[in-house]
């Protein structure tokens, strides 16, 4: 089987760095993904780690630790739309579909 | 193409009636998946095709859940003999053929689901 835990819920203010922790169980490994979900809306896509290592993308950055089972999203520069919940999410082999986890809900304030 | 569309957005149901969605996934995808979310959980995964061939089915997976591809273009999911506890977000995702390679990966792109409300 496989599972995912991450905090379920942070907060910051504008202009803070926060970090989303995320720890997995999986019978196979091929990815940590992650996702933002705004409230009402869908989940979106926001970076993929297969390997070692942090990945950027503008604000945002993700770091994998396939040795520690562990990964972490990065938000600089918090801005208030960020707010929203964020999904670390496995897939356990090739051509599988993701697991998603509970998700962390981010909080920004003024 | 303008992203993954799901219908109908909304839908309430009586208990022990039969509801059906439609997902039309971006056309060049040809992995469409199906998602269960109810408040302040993370998507649940219930199904998955490549094409026309339903790949993957989650064991906890109700028999009263069922899902087809017919051509490999839209999807529906059908659930029978509705229960208050089927109540929740059923959200459809579709991804291009390179995911999950190991490699550059796009991500799934989701559509705005549908909300069952089971009374």
């Amino acid at each position: 089987g496989q599972s995912l835990e991450q905090p379920s819920e942070v907060t910051a203010v504008e202009g803070a760095i926060v970090q989303i922790n995320c720890t997995y169980q999986t019978s196979g490994f091929y990815g940590l993904s992650w996702y933002q979900q705004h409230d009402g809306g869908a989940p979106t896509f926001l970076s993929y780690n297969a390997l070692d290592g942090l990945e950027e993308t503008g604000r945002f950055s993700s770091f994998l630790s396939r040795s520690d089972s562990y990964g972490y999203l990065l938000l600089q520069e918090l801005q208030m739309k960020d707010s929203a919940s964020y999904f670390c999410a496995v897939s356990g082999q090739a051509g599988t579909a993701l697991i998603f986890g509970k998700g962390t809900t981010l909080s920004v304030s003024s | 193409d303008t992203g993954v569309s799901q219908d109908p957005r909304h839908k309430i149901t009586k208990r022990g009636q039969n509801v059906t969605f439609r997902c039309d996934p971006i056309s060049e995808h040809n992995r469409l998946y199906w998602y269960r979310q109810t408040l302040g959980q993370g998507p649940e995964f219930l199904t998955y095709f490549q094409n026309e061939a339903q790949l993957e089915k989650s064991r906890l997976l109700s028999d009263r859940f069922s899902a087809e591809r017919p051509k490999g273009s839209f999807s529906t999911l059908e659930i029978q003999r509705t229960e208050q506890g089927d109540s929740a977000m059923y959200l459809c995702a579709s991804s291009p053929p390179n995911m999950g390679t190991g490699g550059v990966d796009y991500g799934y792109t989701f559509g705005s689901g549908t909300r069952l409300t089971v009374v």
